[in-house]
């Protein structure tokens, strides 16, 4: 166990949706990475958020988003979805902005029907 | 450039022997290394990590050894055993950078 937690761990939706993925860092890490993995692209850098601030962003779509909340719990925000969205989505979470050292939760599985 | 190309995509391996798993990158400009170990319906887990200014670093059964002239780095799993079955994804990070750019992965399964 990480100590990053994800919900939810399961997610079907249907096209056109939003859907909210939330994830809890490890206790005392401020920086939070967002990650899409697929059988087709493999695991890409979305977002990542140190201490509240958007810090580096990947290949994010401009249908998604993210934020860091005060008490440093992430949300990112997928809407207008289509059935190439679906995927997993790991949240990883680590003390530095650096990107080095990151412990990653156990992803949110997202259908798009 | 941003690539980091893995191979082999799968490898097979009996209980006992050596698992070698291979990553190449064009950036010169990464400047750390780490492999992460995912079962299925985990997240990855940091295994181990290296920086360019060291060949070869160890930790129990698994060693990465660095090549910077050839831009190549390889995960060696030394005594493989089953509860080692599992994808290993190399990866990068450029200097001055936060993200991870990541190898497709192999999937390896240690035959008892």
């Amino acid at each position: 166990d990480s100590g990053v937690t994800q919900t939810p761990k399961h997610l079907i939706t249907a096209t056109g949706q939003r859907v909210t993925l939330r994830c809890s860092p490890r206790s005392g890490d401020l920086s939070v990475y967002w990650y899409q993995q697929s059988l087709d692209q493999g695991l890409q850098f979305l977002i990542q958020y140190y201490n509240g601030e958007e810090r580096a962003k990947g290949n994010i779509l401009e249908r998604f988003s993210a934020q860091q909340f005060p008490d440093l719990h992430s949300e990112l925000n997928l809407s207008s979805l289509e059935l190439g969205d679906s995927a997993l989505y790991f949240c990883a979470s680590s003390v530095e902005a650096s990107g080095t050292q990151q412990f990653f939760g156990p992803g949110t599985r997202l259908t798009v029907l | 450039q941003q690539q980091v190309k893995q191979s082999p995509q799968s490898l097979i391996v009996q209980k006992g022997g050596i698992s070698i798993i291979n990553c190449a990158y064009e950036n010169t400009a990464f400047d750390y290394f780490p492999w992460y170990q995912q079962f299925p319906g985990k997240g990855p887990a940091l295994l181990i990590a290296i920086r360019p200014d060291v060949s070869e670093k160890k930790e129990g059964r698994f060693t990465i050894s660095f090549n910077k002239s050839a831009k190549q780095f390889s995960l060696h799993i030394m005594d493989s055993q089953p509860g080692d079955s599992a994808t290993y994804f190399c990866a990068a990070r450029t200097q001055g950078a936060q993200k991870l750019v990541f190898g497709q992965g192999t999937r390896l399964t240690i035959n008892p």
